[in-house]
Order: C-alpha cells, then structure tokens, then sequence
C-alpha cells in the first residue's frame, strides 16, 4: 500500500513563496492524479490542484495565477509551489493521492490515500 | 453551480442512526466521496463512489444517492464517530473537485 509523506516550509512572511513536497513510497505515481488540499483554521477542506504523471495539471482557478504543481517521477514526487502568500493561505497542507472509477452512468472520484499534514503559519 | 451545501453539524445519541446529507448539482452525475476529519488527523475516506467502504472502514458506515442529493448513514453511532464528515465531488467538467462544508457529528 502506498504510503505518502509530505514535507516542506512551515512558518513564512506575507509574499514569500511556500513549497512543499510529497513524496509516495511504495507504489508508483502512475495511473493516479496526485493532489493537494488544504484546511484553513476552523475551516473546511479546499481543493488546491492536481497533477498526473505526465504532468498534466488542474489548478483550483482562485489559486491558478499564484500556483505551480510539478512531478519528479525519478523520485516518485510531487511538489507543490504558492507564490505571493497572505495570511489567508494559513492552514493545514495535505498531499492525497486521487483516483477515478465508473459505475453505471456515474463516474466518482476519490482520495483514498493522504498524506500526514503539513501545517503552514503566514504571519510578519 | 458546483457547490456542495451540509448541514453544519448533528448530533446522535450513542448506538442509534444518523444521516448526513450533501446537495449539488453535480451530484446528478458524480458520485460523492466521503471523508471523516478529525483534529489533528488527515481525511480519511469512509466512502466512496456507490457505497463502498474501503478496506478498514466499519460496515456501519454506507452511502446512498438519490437526484442532487448524497447521503452517509451511520447506523449505531460510536463515540469513535465523532469528527467532522466532509463530501467531495468535482464540477460538472469533471476537473474541478469541491468539498461540502462539513457536518460536525456529536455523539451523545
């Protein structure tokens, strides 16, 4: 079973960049998407963006002009880059991997692995 | 519109049943995924596409669908239940993914 662990900057400055990186461990990045997800203080969870092995992106479209997703397949990860950060993009990062199935006429996707969390703090 | 809306909290008394709903439009034609969240901890998928459980998770959770809205039951509610429960589906595109809001589940 593929096992994600994620890493990255914790505590930044108002426009400083964030990155973070997740890394999966037994089992490869084909086949999947691979996501990023976030959960501000006593908030919900937001879709950050995703990439697949090929490296084809999907960013969440309030990020998209702040927001670079890659992949690194010789090291089986993918990072996560936010450029411009606020105190608004304080929250708990999470690195998931996304899966896509059918059945009948519905088509369904999941996040059935995750990653432990990274906590980001934006304050000056 | 793509917006998933949950009722913001629940509670169940110890043993009995709860549902949790979640309304969108794109419910129509996506299934839900099913995330329990509790502090501290990562999202942990407890449903997903018809009503399946993945490997680990309890019977007692299951899943239903009916038009825009889906629906998690946990029929005899644990105190090990209590946690936020977040649903996930994309637009209608199949590109974008949206959570619910979450429903703070307290069990009594």
């Amino acid at each position: 079973q593929v096992q994600l662990q994620q890493w990255g900057t914790g505590l930044l400055k108002p426009s400083e960049t964030l990155s973070l990186t997740c890394g999966a461990y037994g089992g490869s990045l084909s086949g999947f998407f691979w996501t990023w997800i976030r959960q501000s203080p006593g908030g919900g969870l937001d879709w950050i963006g995703e990439i697949n092995y090929s490296g084809r992106t999907i960013y969440n479209p309030s990020l998209k002009s702040r927001l670079s997703i890659s992949v690194d397949t010789s090291k089986n990860q993918f990072s996560l880059r936010l450029t411009s950060v606020t105190a608004a993009d304080t929250a708990e990062y999470y690195c998931a991997r996304k899966r896509k199935s059918m059945s009948g006429l519905y088509y369904y996707f999941y996040m059935d692995v995750w990653g432990k969390g990274t906590a980001v703090t934006v304050s000056s | 519109s793509s917006e998933l809306t949950q009722d913001p909290a629940v509670s169940v008394a110890l043993g009995q049943t709860v549902t949790i709903t979640c309304q969108g439009d794109g419910l129509r034609t996506y299934y839900a995924g099913w995330y329990q969240k509790k502090p501290g901890q990562a999202p942990l998928l407890v449903i997903y596409g018809r009503n399946n459980r993945p490997s680990g998770i309890p019977d007692r959770f299951s899943g239903s669908t009916s038009g825009n809205t889906a629906s998690l039951t946990i029929t005899g509610a644990q105190t090990e239940d209590e946690a936020a429960y977040f649903c996930n589906s994309p637009d209608s595109s199949g590109d974008h993914l949206f959570f619910g809001g979450g429903t703070s589940v307290t069990v009594l």
